[in-house]
């Protein structure tokens, strides 16, 4: 079966760290782009970071652009996001997903991690 | 930047009946990379079309997707009383690399 399992979520003041996992099964994970995706509460859905496969391509969204670091560790089937310098705004149900293959559309995704930003 | 817009806001309609979603881009797109999705209350967003018009694994037949260039449609023939929720639209290839529209909610009278 295939499955993303997100965890790392917690509680963190603001100007707080945190680091975010995902465990991949089920697939060649090495072969796939992966992606964080957030949703605040009752908001949106927002793209935050994008890494390929071996890692040759990484990208982020301006709102966490220098503060966020998105990694893999395809030996382990894991992705990771480090979140430095939280905000309040940041606060929100984190997703990896999956990247399809050839349409870039997010096939895979996990159940979520939640972030508190609150002091 | 591209900017995705979805109406209407909120969709109630009643069993069996059709629904027509809308998402339009602030600027001509490649159909190859628009997706739409649907989310429920508490749970992760599920790829419901990708291509535009190509529906994913598992997906009924009462959903499709069209469109091209700025406008695009998702479309649910005879909705079932679990089609309520959010459904989005989403795009790869613009700045930022993905875009979401707002989402429209579907409302099961």
């Amino acid at each position: 079966e295939v499955q993303l399992v997100e965890s790392g979520g917690d509680v963190v003041q603001p100007g707080g760290s945190l680091r975010l996992s995902c465990a991949a099964s089920g697939f060649s994970f090495s072969t796939y782009s992966m992606t964080w995706v957030r949703q605040a509460p009752g908001k949106e859905l927002e793209w935050i970071s994008y890494i390929r496969g071996r890692s040759t391509d990484i990208s982020y969204a301006d709102s966490v652009k220098g503060r966020f670091t998105i990694s893999r560790d395809n030996a382990k089937n894991s992705l990771y996001l480090q979140m430095n310098s939280l905000r309040v705004d940041d606060m929100a149900v984190y997703y990896c997903a999956r990247v399809g293959l050839g349409y870039y559309s997010m096939d895979v995704w996990g159940q979520g991690t939640t972030v508190t930003v609150s002091s | 930047e591209i900017v995705l817009t979805q109406s209407p806001g909120t969709l109630s309609l009643s069993p069996g009946e059709r629904a027509t979603l809308s998402c339009r881009a602030s600027q001509s797109v490649s159909s190859s990379y628009l997706a739409w999705y649907q989310q429920k209350p508490g749970q992760p967003p599920r790829l419901l079309i990708y291509g535009a018009s190509t529906r994913a694994t598992g997906i009924p037949d009462r959903f499709s997707g069209s469109g091209s260039g700025t406008d695009f449609t998702l479309t649910i023939t005879r909705l079932e009383p679990e089609d309520f929720g959010v459904y989005y639209c989403h795009l790869y290839g613009s700045s930022p690399l993905f875009t979401f529209g707002p989402g429209t909610k579907v409302d099961i009278k």
